[in-house]
């Protein structure tokens, strides 16, 4: 079974300065999407970001960017230039390419954005 | 556009009682999932809605927890008796066909039940 593992319970970034939250995940698969997601006190989850494995290319949206190392099954996210909105809990995900409906998420990292 | 809507917000039972979620997934949304988010952990799947049809419900308490998607559109959780470990925030999410970006899971607010 696929199992995601966010290792750092909590980050703290100061305002402007850059962060990267660690994801890991186990499949055998070779096709499949993986995510970061926020969640802020509002509780509404937000897909932040997306990549899909079988392009090399490491997604960017605007200040998120991912470091996608498909053969050590990992995904990292960067946020650059940190803002006092990006404050949340921040999930990792993976969904197989070939079953929509299995979706497995980490634990979640809390990320404290410092003024 | 409107985005997943969920009620009530929140929710405070005893042990035992009963208690009732509604979702009204974004419109023209076919797939619809209900996770259970408990503190300090990931969402996890409970059942999935293609349409009115389940999916997958091999993650639902089925001996507690129901749910149903008549007409393909709203769906309700329901969770009878509850017990006090189903004590979590309760997600709904939809998702459009396809596969791009857009065409991933939008979640609701959540519904937080505290069992007493």
């Amino acid at each position: 079974a696929q199992t995601v593992t966010q290792s750092q319970p909590e980050m703290s970034v100061q305002e402007a300065e850059t962060v990267t939250l660690s994801c890991t995940y186990d499949t055998s698969e070779s096709d499949y999407y993986l995510f970061w997601y926020k969640q802020p006190p509002s509780r509404q989850m937000i897909l932040v970001i997306r990549q899909e494995a079988y392009k090399q290319q490491n997604a960017t949206e605007n200040r998120f960017s991912v470091n996608f190392q498909k053969a050590a099954k990992s995904f990292s996210l960067k946020i650059s230039d940190s803002q006092l909105g990006d404050a949340a809990m921040y999930f990792c995900a993976y969904r197989s390419a070939f079953n929509n409906n299995d979706m497995r998420f980490g634990a979640g990292t809390r990320l404290t954005v410092k003024p | 556009e409107a985005g997943v809507a969920q009620s009530p917000r929140y929710k405070i039972i005893e042990k035992r009682q009963s208690v009732a979620f509604w979702c009204n997934p974004i419109s023209g949304h076919a797939t619809l999932y209900w996770y259970q988010q408990i503190l300090g952990q990931g969402p996890k799947l409970l059942i999935q809605f293609q349409n009115n049809g389940v999916v997958d419900d091999s993650q639902l308490p089925k001996d507690r927890f129901s749910a149903e998607r008549l007409k393909g559109v709203d769906s309700t959780l329901k969770i009878q008796p509850a017990k006090l470990e189903d004590s979590a925030v309760y997600l709904c999410a939809s998702r459009a066909s396809g596969q791009g970006r857009d065409n991933e899971q939008f979640f609701g607010p959540g519904t937080r039940l505290t069992v007493l």
